[in-house]
């Protein structure tokens, strides 16, 4: 099965911006790979963010948008806040199996 | 409101079986593909099974593929996880997913002797 690479660890200020990005060891990520985004907080069950490349949830916060940027999905944060610090996964799809990648710690500090 | 609730979770015995089941409520069950994702404590989500609309077609994880079944009951809004030939490392917290992505509170497994 195919590997997807996150950031393991990124660190953002609050009010900052950062990009996470999600790639795939079989070639560029397109939008038929059905990106999703995923939030995890300590001891919470996952809440999805952005699914299919880049449509939101209604619980999704604004500051947060997904796109496909050079052969990667990524998740953009614009404004970042203190609650944003969590653990974010990419899922991708492969034409029937699903892929995590291994996560991102994200750091708002 | 989307509500996904996993049950059938317990301890079982290496070598055993144990079958999982999601009720789902608040949307329209049959329009939607339904997914199986576990993690296990500390790490990261490692997708498990996805069944399509009418479970005609599945798909599974290399490290499931084989002792695991995934099927689903339309007529009763349920989707279920048939785990055959259990493992130690099949020990996780269980999620039902929905198709764009809606979760379940999971269901523990714990496979020990």
């Amino acid at each position: 099965q195919a590997v997807v690479t996150q950031e393991p660890s990124l660190t953002v200020s609050p009010g900052g911006t950062v990009t996470l990005t999600c790639g795939s060891s079989t070639g560029a990520v397109t939008s038929n790979h059905y990106p999703y985004w995923v939030q995890q907080k300590p001891g919470q069950a996952p809440r999805t963010l952005i699914y299919d490349t880049r449509n939101k949830h209604s619980w999704t916060p604004a500051r947060f948008s997904g796109s496909l940027l050079g052969g990667k999905a990524a998740l953009t944060l614009s404004g970042a806040q203190p609650e944003d610090e969590a653990e974010y996964y990419c899922l991708l799809s492969y034409d029937g199996p699903r892929v995590f990648g291994g996560g991102t710690k994200l750091t708002v500090l | 409101e989307v509500q996904l609730v996993e049950s059938g979770g317990g301890v079982v015995r290496p070598g055993g079986s144990l079958r999982l089941s999601c009720a789902a409520s608040g949307f329209i069950f049959e329009d939607y593909e339904m997914s199986w994702v576990r993690q296990t404590p500390g790490k990261g989500l490692e997708w498990v099974s996805v069944i399509n609309w009418n479970g005609d077609s599945t798909a599974y994880a290399d490290s499931v593929k084989g002792r695991f079944t995934i099927s689903r009951d339309n007529a009763n809004n349920s989707v279920y996880l048939q785990m055959n030939s259990l493992r130690a490392e099949d020990t996780a917290l269980y999620y039902c997913a929905k198709e764009g992505g809606y979760w379940g509170q999971g269901m523990l497994v714990t496979v020990s002797s």
